[in-house]
């Protein structure tokens, strides 16, 4: 059984739309992130909710919303695509917000704006 | 701010050889340290940690000591296999619980 999953795998789609991307643990974990990993494999995160809470909020553009249904369910909304916004997405999970937690991530979702 | 450098990249080893991948940090505080790896395509996984100053962790014959006194959490193996060809990143978590990563170290070991 896949712990953290994501959907879709593969996302190609045009400038100025809409997308989501889904993701789900079934860790039992109280703690979800989302990460941006650029060309270069730099990694940031972007967002972080606790019991549904959110609690890390980079600086990221008002575009990208974050949206947690339940502790398992962690999806990210981006509405107005842009050609920078080309990356790949990883969604993770933790016990819970101690920094000293093992963070468990998915296996990405690689996003192509044309 | 919090911050991790690492070696740039990428190392190109042959089998059996010895490695190391150099970690230094920066942080208020006493952060935990990690090291995790990313098989091509794939998402990342913990290799290991340290929570505190002079901890070891290994996993998989890798091992990273946690060094208050230079800031460092070098990653070190004996000796290494093509199957351990991947980028590792170094990470700390701040006081707000942020992951904050290096920027990765890829790996290429040869047969």
């Amino acid at each position: 059984d896949t712990a953290v999953s994501q959907t879709p795998k593969y996302l190609v789609t045009q400038m100025g739309n809409d997308k989501s991307i889904k993701c789900e643990q079934n860790l039992g974990h109280d703690t979800m992130y989302w990460y941006k990993q650029d060309s270069k494999k730099f990694l940031k995160i972007m967002f972080s909710y606790n019991n549904k809470e959110l609690i890390i909020n980079e600086t990221v553009p008002n575009r990208f919303s974050p949206k947690s249904p339940d502790k398992a369910h962690l999806n990210l909304h981006i509405n107005s695509l842009e050609l920078g916004d080309s990356a790949v997405y990883f969604c993770a999970s933790s016990q819970d917000a101690r920094g000293q937690e093992t963070q468990y991530f998915g296996p990405g979702t690689r996003l192509l704006v044309l | 701010g919090d911050s991790v450098t690492q070696m740039e990249g990428p190392v190109t080893l042959s089998e059996e050889a010895f490695l190391t991948i150099n970690c230094t940090y920066t942080a208020t505080g006493y952060p935990s340290l990690f090291w995790y790896v990313q098989y091509p395509g794939e998402g990342l996984q913990l290799l290991l940690k340290a929570t505190k100053a002079d901890d070891k962790g290994s996993n998989k014959g890798f091992e990273a000591t946690y060094r208050k006194e230079t800031t460092s959490f070098h990653l070190e193996k004996g000796s290494v296999q093509v199957s351990d060809s991947a980028v590792y990143f170094c990470a700390l978590s701040d006081s707000s619980y942020k992951l904050i990563f290096g920027s990765g170290t890829r790996l290429l070991v040869r047969p």
